[in-house]
């Protein structure tokens, strides 16, 4: 079995500051990590992934997520926020099976 | 690039009643699956189909059924709505075949409310 936890439900922050939306995942296998961005009224699309190789992992958009495997972590950065960057933000996992398990969410608001 | 299309977008029914909600994805990808987001609950498993031709049940099945019509299509039935069914429910695909390929891309919701 696996979980994710998300610690922060809301994260407000003001534009241009940095932010860190933490996630850790607890698994008796090997894993997979990614992290999701859901729009306002939208679906969820694929922010970043780590699935093997270096564990700092990157998205297009100046996100960034660190895999700890000793501190089962996988939390996600950016060192300057935009407006743009309000959303939904969740984490998951993929264990021994092919599904995904999902943390509860931390919605990041950019303030002007 | 249409890629996962689920219809309809939004739905009301009433207490009892049944309906149907499809998904059709685009990708030629092998395992389908249907979510149910809550609020503060993240997104709930409710079914799956590995491959076409086979279904397996969730975190949350109770009270739902599926049909993988094709490789193309994965329908999800309510066969007598409970207000605690109202939700947003989402649609995914992925190539499936190993954990490396399940990298999962979602449709845009379909939002029930039960009365």
């Amino acid at each position: 079995a696996q979980s994710v936890t998300q610690l922060d439900s809301q994260v407000p922050v003001f534009e241009e500051a940095p932010v860190e939306l933490r996630c850790n995942y607890s698994s008796s296998v090997s894993v997979y990590l990614f992290w999701y961005v859901q729009y306002p009224n939208q679906g969820l699309q694929l922010l970043l992934k780590y699935l093997s190789g270096s564990t700092l992992v990157e998205s297009i958009n100046g996100f960034e997520a660190e895999f700890n495997k000793s501190q089962t972590s996988f939390h996600l950065r950016k060192p300057s926020v935009h407006i743009s960057d309000t959303a939904e933000y969740f984490c998951a996992v993929s264990g021994s099976a092919r599904q995904l398990t999902f943390g509860s969410g931390t919605q990041l608001t950019v303030l002007p | 690039n249409a890629g996962v299309t689920q219809t309809p977008k939004f739905q009301v029914l009433k207490t009892g009643q049944s309906m149907t909600l499809q998904c059709a994805q685009d990708m030629n990808h092998n395992s389908m699956y249907w979510y149910r987001q809550d609020p503060g609950m993240g997104l709930r498993l409710i079914y799956y189909s590995a491959s076409e031709g086979t279904t397996d049940k969730g975190e949350v099945p109770n009270g739902y059924n599926v049909s993988r019509l094709n490789k193309r299509e994965f329908s999800l039935r309510l066969e007598s709505a409970a207000p605690s069914q109202t939700s947003v429910y989402f649609c995914a695909s992925s190539e499936g075949g190993g954990r490396k390929r399940n990298i999962q891309y979602f449709g845009a919701g379909t939002r029930l409310s039960v009365l």
